[in-house]
């Protein structure tokens, strides 16, 4: 099947600990993204990636940081730097910046 | 900062009314695409308009793209249980070589039965 697969859906860290998001797809993507949601909130940008080796930082990209050294891979990061880092994680990929994107199901990270 | 603007935050209606939700974007877009998050979900695709002035209809959906590119409007018709979620429109930022898809703050719609 094509998509786009995050993992863990839920994960557990204590507070100062880097944890890494995994995200891939099959799609054949160029575009992948991510973006944090708060509860009720909006998407908000964190980093994206047009395409291999290269990544722009997005809206709130301050203790977040990710790689893109595979086409179908774009890992993120969150490091203790990040203040508030629990939220909803969802990773998306598109063809390109203007065309449709598909997202992965999230992961829910909660820090304590 | 966010440079899609939507409003309303929040909508509650009762079974059966309609609902819309506005899309405004600060710069003229190429395209504007609108997503539907069921909760506990993830934001699926739903549509994109491309055209100045375009509509478009799925079933009870209305889609419209302004005159000017930078505004839109989803509109659904005698709304159903099924309808509630999050509703996001989306419009890419900064062209196309080193643009994002900026997505608005969504309109978060309940539906009582």
């Amino acid at each position: 099947d094509g998509g786009i697969t995050q993992s863990p859906k839920y994960l557990f860290r204590k507070e100062g600990q880097n944890v890494t998001l995994s995200c891939e797809q099959n799609l054949n993507h160029d575009a992948m993204y991510w973006y944090r949601q708060d509860p009720g909130q909006g998407l908000r940008l964190i980093y994206y990636s047009q395409i291999v080796n290269d990544f722009q930082k997005g809206d709130i990209a301050e203790g977040y940081s990710v790689s893109r050294e595979k086409k179908e891979s774009f890992p993120l990061t969150v490091t203790s730097a990040q203040k508030n880092p629990t939220a909803f994680y969802l990773c998306a990929s598109s063809m390109a910046v203007y065309t449709e994107a598909f997202f992965g199901q999230g992961t829910r990270l909660t820090v304590v | 900062g966010q440079q899609v603007m939507q409003i309303p935050q929040y909508q509650h209606v009762q079974e059966g009314e309609d609902f819309t939700t506005y899309c405004n974007s600060s710069t003229t877009l190429s395209n504007i695409q609108w997503y539907k998050q069921r909760p506990g979900g993830h934001p699926v695709f739903l549509i994109q308009l491309v055209k100045s002035g375009e509509v478009k209809k799925q079933k009870r959906l209305t889609f419209q793209f302004g005159e000017a590119k930078k505004n839109s409007s989803l509109h659904i018709t005698a709304t159903q249980t099924t309808d509630v979620g999050t509703y996001f429109c989306a419009g890419p930022i900064g062209g196309t070589s080193y643009g994002k898809l900026t997505f608005g703050q969504g309109t978060i719609l309940t539906v009582h039965p």
